[in-house]
Parts: structure tokens; sequence; C-alpha cells
């Protein structure tokens, strides 16, 4: 299996919104609602964002949000923060019922 | 409160092997399934496999040298990774299933070197 497609980064002012892509295949992103959102910063666990492709887990801000058009997934954060400064990746579930990540996308808040 | 607990670090040879650790606690251990990640130095987020109940799946770049186990008996899960190269130092992460990878241990440091 081939890891998701990101954009290795992308960037953002404090205020503004930035959407993140994550690309996969019918037999992972685009068959399944199961795709998930990973916050990562430097020498910490991930932590999860979205889950099945647009619910938020109790805690994360609602500046948060996902969805999905055919094989793509995208996270999109509103409002930006220097907090949301991290590495970011997305997860799908496939067909030979196994996980795949993205490569990570770099945000950097200007 | 949930907690997965990982092992040290370790520091292994090239060929060698390892396992890693993952205690789990504050909920039903068997009612929910575990997921093991790596992340190389610099490097992205790597799924290892998982234990799905009574099945467990291997990513099919580690299916032919990883060991995925669990004892519900003391709520924890093993990795054991075999033939180790360089190419395995990364940090280890265990990870509970169920709204995502929703609850993650802290990591366990491998290095392999000669």
């Amino acid at each position: 299996q081939s890891a998701l497609t990101q954009p290795a980064s992308v960037s953002g002012s404090p205020g503004q919104s930035i959407t993140i892509s994550c690309t996969g295949t019918s037999s992972d992103v685009g068959g399944y609602n199961y795709v998930s959102w990973y916050q990562q910063h430097p020498g910490k666990a991930p932590k999860v964002m979205i889950y099945d492709v647009n619910n938020r887990p109790s805690g994360v801000s609602d500046r948060f949000s996902g969805s999905k058009s055919g094989n793509t997934a995208s996270l999109t954060i509103s409002g930006l923060q220097a907090e949301d400064e991290a590495d970011y990746y997305c997860c799908s579930y496939t067909t030979s019922d196994t996980l795949v990540f993205g490569g990570g996308t770099k945000l950097t808040v200007l | 409160q949930v907690q997965l607990v990982q092992s040290g670090a370790e520091v292994k040879k090239p060929g060698a092997s390892v396992r890693v650790s993952c205690k789990a606690s504050g909920y039903t251990f068997s009612n929910y399934d575990i997921s093991w990640a790596r992340q190389a130095p610099g490097q992205g987020l790597e799924w290892i496999g998982w234990t799905r109940g009574y099945n467990i799946k291997y990513a099919p770049n580690f299916q032919d040298r990883v060991s995925l186990t669990k004892d519900t008996y003391t709520s924890t899960a093993y990795m054991e990774l075999r033939s180790l190269t360089s190419d395995d130092t990364a940090v280890y992460y265990c990870a509970r299933n169920g709204g995502g990878l929703h609850y993650w241990g802290q990591g366990s440091l491998v290095t392999v070197s000669s």
C-alpha cells in the first residue's frame, strides 16, 4: 500500500484559514468514511483532531473541520492561531483491513 | 482516565530483535483494538499493524518481520520486530483504536547501531 499524498508544507497568517489535502485511491480514502487527521508537535505523540472524515473528538476546537470528496480528504483550520503550527497527518482505513498514513504536512503560522 | 504506557528506550545491534510493550489502563482492554506505528527521525508516521479482536493485520512492509500480541490478563500489548537494521531506528507508538487512533502511548525510542 502506498502512503496517502499530502502537500509537504502549507502556511497561513493568524486568523486566516488553510486547507490540507490528502489524496488516496478508491481502495482507501475513496472507499470508506474512515479518514482521520492527527496533529503532532515536535517531540510529542500525535493527537487525533478529526475522525471518520468529519467528526471532532471532545475537546478539539471547532476551528478544525474535515471533509471528503472522491479520493481526496481535506482538513480545514479556520482562524489560524500560533499554537496550530505543527505537523499534520491523515490516515485512512483500506480494503486490506489495514491503515495507511499520509506523508505529513508541516503547517507554518506566519 | 485512559492511559497507554510504553516500555523504555532500547539500543539494539543490527540483526537483533526488539520487543516493545504497551500497558493499558482506564478502560476494558479487550473492548478496543490496538494499533502500532513508528516514526523515524525527521520522518512521517508509518503504520505497522493492529490487533483486531482475535485478528491481527500487518502493513505489507512489516509482514515478515513483526509480531503483535496482547495479554488481556495484564492489559498489555506487545510488538516484536526482528532482523533489525539501522532503518528501524525510530520512535515506536501504540495507540487505541476507536474514534480514530484516539489515545497514544508516549512512544518508545528504538536505536539500532553496531
